[in-house]
C-alpha cells in the first residue's frame, strides 16, 4: 500500500516552453502533497505543499508564477513549470500524506531537462 | 528550528565491511526520525524509522536508535553489500513537515 506514482518519469523540453508532471497516490487519499526539487548530489529542497482544493504554500524563494501547483482531488496534484529555462532542469520529486502526521510517501521522480 | 545535521561523504566501503552513517539533529518538540535511501535515478524509499526516544528502527541489516540526550539517529549496519550502494538520506518530521540531511553516498566494492 502507500504507492506514489509521478508522470512522466522523464522530460525533455525545450526553453521557453511549459511542462506539467503530475503525482498521484495510487492507494490512499493524500490530504497533503508536497513538491520538492533535487539538485545533482544534493538534498531535497521542498518547494511547496499543496492541500486538496486550495493554494499552495510556496516556500521562500520559490516563485509562484513559475511553478504552478494544482491540488484538484484528493489523489492528484500537478506541477507545471512554465515558461521553462534550462536552469529549470532538475530532479522534481513529490510526496503524498494522509491524515496521519510524520507519515509521507514519496513518488520516484521526475527528471526535467530543459535545451 | 528543525535542522538535520548528516555525516558527510562519500564514503567507499569493502564488501562485508561495517557501516556508520552519523546523524545529529535540532528540533522543537518531540519529532520522528527516518532513514530514507535513494538508489541511482529513483525517489526516495524509506528505510526505518522512529518515532520516540529510545526506539530502534531496523530494516534490511540496518538499525538506528532515537537518542534523545545526544540528539542522534546513526545509521549502522553490520556487513554492507554492493547492493547497498546508494545515497541515504537522515530526515525528522515534526507532524507535518520533513526536514532532511543533505545525504551521504555509499559506494560499496566488491
Amino acid at each position: 500500500g502507500a504507492v506514489v506514482s509521478q508522470h512522466p518519469s522523464r522530460v525533455i523540453c525545450k526553453s521557453g516552453t511549459s511542462v506539467k508532471i503530475e503525482c498521484r497516490s495510487l492507494d490512499f487519499q493524500a490530504t497533503t502533497m508536497f513538491w520538492y526539487r533535487q539538485f545533482p548530489k544534493q538534498s531535497l529542497m521542498l518547494m511547496a505543499t499543496s492541500n486538496e482544493g486550495s493554494k499552495a504554500t510556496y516556500e521562500q524563494g520559490v516563485e509562484k508564477d513559475k511553478f504552478l501547483i494544482n491540488h484538484a482531488s484528493l489523489t492528484l496534484s500537478t506541477l507545471t513549470v512554465t515558461s521553462a529555462h534550462p536552469e529549470d532542469s532538475s530532479f522534481y520529486i513529490c510526496s503524498a500524506k494522509t491524515g496521519a502526521p510524520y507519515e509521507q510517501y514519496f513518488g520516484p521522480g521526475t527528471r526535467l531537462t530543459v535545451t | 528550528g528543525n535542522s538535520v545535521t548528516q555525516m558527510e561523504g562519500p564514503v567507499t566501503l569493502s564488501e562485508e565491511a561495517f557501516l556508520t552513517i552519523n546523524c545529529t539533529y535540532t528540533a522543537t518538540g518531540y519529532p520522528s526520525l527516518f532513514w530514507y535511501v535513494q538508489y541511482p535515478g529513483e525517489g526516495l524509499q524509506l528505510l526505518l524509522k522512529a518515532t520516540k526516544a529510545d526506539d530502534k528502527g531496523s530494516n534490511k541489516g540496518f538499525e538506528a536508535t532515537y537518542r534523545k540526550e545526544t540528539t542522534s539517529f546513526h545509521l549502522e549496519k553490520g556487513s554492507v553489500q554492493v547492493s547497498d550502494s546508494a545515497v541515504y538520506f537522515c530526515a525528522l518530521s515534526t507532524g507535518n513537515q520533513f526536514y532532511f540531511g543533505t545525504g551521504t553516498s555509499l559506494t560499496v566494492i566488491p
